[in-house]
């Protein structure tokens, strides 16, 4: 299956200043990224669906200025916390889709918004 | 509403013990299924699907699950656990026509030796 990585893996943010979160396919051409949000306990949530060369297709509650995607290439997207606050702390994984079955995750990226 | 349920949140076992997860799901439609693992520090890997077919799927390292489409259940199975498949489990089902996984909220497996 494809090798996706995330960097960075943790990061740790002030109030008020953007994240950027980078997902890679490092064997893959992926025209389909995801990226999801997990809470501690909970189940992982799908934010986004990143085309690229085209806008991601936001899911419900999402709020695609705050979240910024960015698929600029076939093996890159990546995630922009704008403006990130404590509520946004939470670990975001992002994965690749390389058939029409199959998606491989990246090992994820804990944020903490102090 | 489309969802996911795992009711064992944490599960505890010796080393040989056998394992079953319960995961139960509410979806509209045809639907794909999929189990995923997640061991310590590490990303989610997929251990195994069903799309259509013999209901009852084989993953690796001896997982198996059953589709039960009258009980909305997809189980995963395990005669004889070791150590090592100390990990976070999550089902996830999709639309057989969509992208989008919905995922239970995982079941923590601990197994000691």
């Amino acid at each position: 299956g494809a090798v996706v990585s995330q960097h960075p893996s943790w990061v740790i943010c002030k109030s008020g200043t953007s994240v950027k979160i980078e997902c890679r396919s490092l064997d893959f051409q992926a025209t389909t990224m995801f990226w999801y949000r997990q809470f501690p306990k909970q189940s992982l949530m799908l934010m986004a669906t990143s085309n690229e060369g085209s806008k991601a297709t936001y899911e419900q509650g999402v709020e695609k200025d705050k979240f910024l995607i960015n698929h600029a290439s076939l093996t890159l997207s990546t995630l922009t916390v704008t403006s990130a606050h404590p509520e946004d702390s939470s670990f975001y994984i992002c994965s690749v889709r390389q058939n029409s079955y199959e998606q491989y995750f990246g090992p994820g990226t804990r944020l903490t918004v102090t | 509403a489309q969802s996911v349920s795992q009711h064992n949140h944490h599960v505890i076992l010796s080393e040989a013990a056998s394992l079953e997860l319960g995961c139960n799901y509410s979806y509209g439609g045809t639907v794909n299924l999929f189990w995923y693992v997640q061991y310590p520090g590490q990303h989610l890997q997929l251990l195994l699907k069903y799309f259509s077919g013999d209901p009852l799927v084989k993953g690796i390292k001896g997982f198996e699950a059953e589709f039960i489409k009258s009980k909305f259940s997809f189980n995963l199975r395990k005669p004889s656990v070791q150590w090592s498949d100390t990990a976070e489990y999550f089902c996830a089902v999709r639309g057989a026509n969509t992208d989008k996984l919905i995922f239970g909220t995982g079941t923590r497996l601990q197994v000691f030796p």
